[in-house]
């Protein structure tokens, strides 16, 4: 089946340490997208990427680090530098077919709830 | 600068009740997309529909439809006949056509429905 995978469903680390969480599509997507939700809240872009070896930082990037090395993965780390890392983080993909005026539909995948204790 | 305004934090109706989602956007372009996610307690984010600002017509799923008015800066969900499964977080989102596919989400609705 086509689709995005995350792992873990959940995550529980110490504080200051750093941890990565995966995510894998099988899609042949272009565009991945990492995002971040709080409690009551709509979700906040972390880092994108359009195409392989390439990623900007979305509005909250800090604290946070990723890589595009293959089309199918976009691991992002939650580094000791993020001050309040627990949240529910969502990966997402597009096809990002790169027509002018045309905005792709990102699709999800089930998350990982990340707790830092 | 794009802005996507959910008013209603959370909403419980009973089963079988029709009921009416509220999203009000903000935008400068005069291109641009809308969404609907469903958000179930599992946690992943179900694309629902896509609209872009040239289709004004309305939409209608089964017992969903959507309803686009772009003199009021509104996209509004409807769930006629609400089930228990329709419980979840429902969110709107706004995309500027060209501004690397980056989607602003509005900060939801929870949905109760009550059996």
């Amino acid at each position: 089946d086509g689709g995005i995978t995350q792992s873990p469903k959940y995550l529980f680390r110490k504080e200051g340490q750093n941890v990565t969480l995966s995510c894998e599509q099988n899609l042949n997507h272009d565009a991945m997208y990492w995002y971040r939700q709080d409690p009551g809240q709509g979700l906040r872009l972390i880092y994108y990427s359009q195409i392989v070896n390439d990623f900007q930082k979305g509005d909250i990037a800090e604290g946070y680090s990723v890589s595009r090395e293959k089309k199918e993965s976009f691991p992002l780390t939650v580094t000791s530098a993020q001050k309040n890392p627990t949240a529910f983080y969502l990966c997402a993909s597009s096809p990002a077919e790169g027509l002018a005026g045309i905005a792709d539909t990102q699709y999800f995948g089930p998350g990982t709830r990340l707790t830092v204790l | 600068a794009q802005k996507v305004t959910q008013a209603q934090t959370e909403i419980s109706v009973v089963e079988k009740e029709d009921v009416t989602l509220d999203c009000v956007y903000e935008t400068r372009d005069t291109t641009y997309y809308l969404f609907w996610y469903k958000q179930p307690p599992s946690g992943e984010l179900v694309f629902l529909i896509r609209r872009n600002s040239f289709d004004e017509q309305n939409e209608i799923s089964g017992r969903y439809s959507w309803n686009f008015q772009k003199s009021t800066s509104s996209f509004n969900f409807t769930i006629t006949a609400s089930q228990v499964v329709d419980s979840a977080v429902y969110f709107c989102a706004l995309s500027e056509a060209g501004r690397d596919d980056k989607i602003i989400f509005g900060k939801g609705t929870r949905l109760h429905i009550l059996p």
